[in-house]
């Protein structure tokens, strides 16, 4: 059974960093084009970033590029996303999700990030 | 890049049929094959409905189809049952390695 676990979400306050974490099991990690969706509260979807199997190819959002890095560590099944400079505009829910025949196939729980002061 | 338009709502009575429209531009809907569709029940995670404009994921019910004409993708549920109200988007690559949803459309069941 496929299974993505988001972790590291909280409370940051505007100007802080943050990594979220993605761990992923049920299927083989190495394969698979991996994903981040985010969700405002009360607001819809909002495409994130990819990441290539390999980890060599990465896809980011215009409205994020420069201040969001998206990795994985394909020994450790985990996907992860590193944010800089946060926005209050920020606060969403963080999905991961497996990426597959141009759609997101599997996606994970998600994590709350909230930034505010 | 903009946001697919959706309908912010939309309704029908169990047994009925229901399409919700998404509509975008030459640049992601109209220019790519590559229309998706998610169901979100509250406080739950997105699930894949529909790829590939037409295509339905091994256990997604054939009540649900899509399709697509020009720069519009739509997603039907036939045979409405209380279950299928969710709420729903679609997603659409957007060239230039970009990928872009729609607003959302709450399906209520009547």
């Amino acid at each position: 059974e496929v299974q993505l676990v988001e972790s590291g979400g909280g409370l940051v306050q505007p100007g802080g960093s943050l990594r979220l974490s993605c761990a992923a099991s049920g299927f083989t990690f190495n394969n698979y084009w991996m994903t981040w969706v985010r969700q405002a509260p009360g607001k819809g979807l909002d495409w994130v970033a990819n990441i290539k199997p390999d980890g060599s190819v990465k896809q980011y959002a215009d409205s994020l590029e420069g201040r969001i890095t998206i990795s994985r560590d394909n020994a450790k099944n985990s996907l992860y996303l590193q944010m800089n400079s946060l926005r209050v505009e920020d606060t969403a829910v963080y999905y991961c999700a497996t990426s597959r025949d141009w759609a997101f196939d599997y996606w994970g729980r998600g994590t709350l990030l909230t930034v505010s002061s | 890049q903009s946001a697919l338009t959706q309908p912010p709502s939309a309704s029908g009575s169990p047994g009925q049929s229901v399409t919700i429209s998404c509509t975008g531009t030459t640049g992601d809907v109209g220019g790519y094959n590559y229309v998706s569709w998610y169901q979100q029940h509250p406080g739950k995670a997105p699930k894949l409905m529909i790829y590939e404009v037409t295509k339905r994921p091994s256990g997604v019910p054939d009540r649900f189809s899509g399709s697509k004409s020009g720069n519009t993708a739509s997603l039907t549920v036939s045979g409405l049952q209380a279950e299928d109200e969710a709420d729903y988007y679609c997603n659409s690559y957007a060239g230039n390695s970009n990928w872009v949803f729609g607003g959302g459309t709450k399906l209520t069941v009547l």
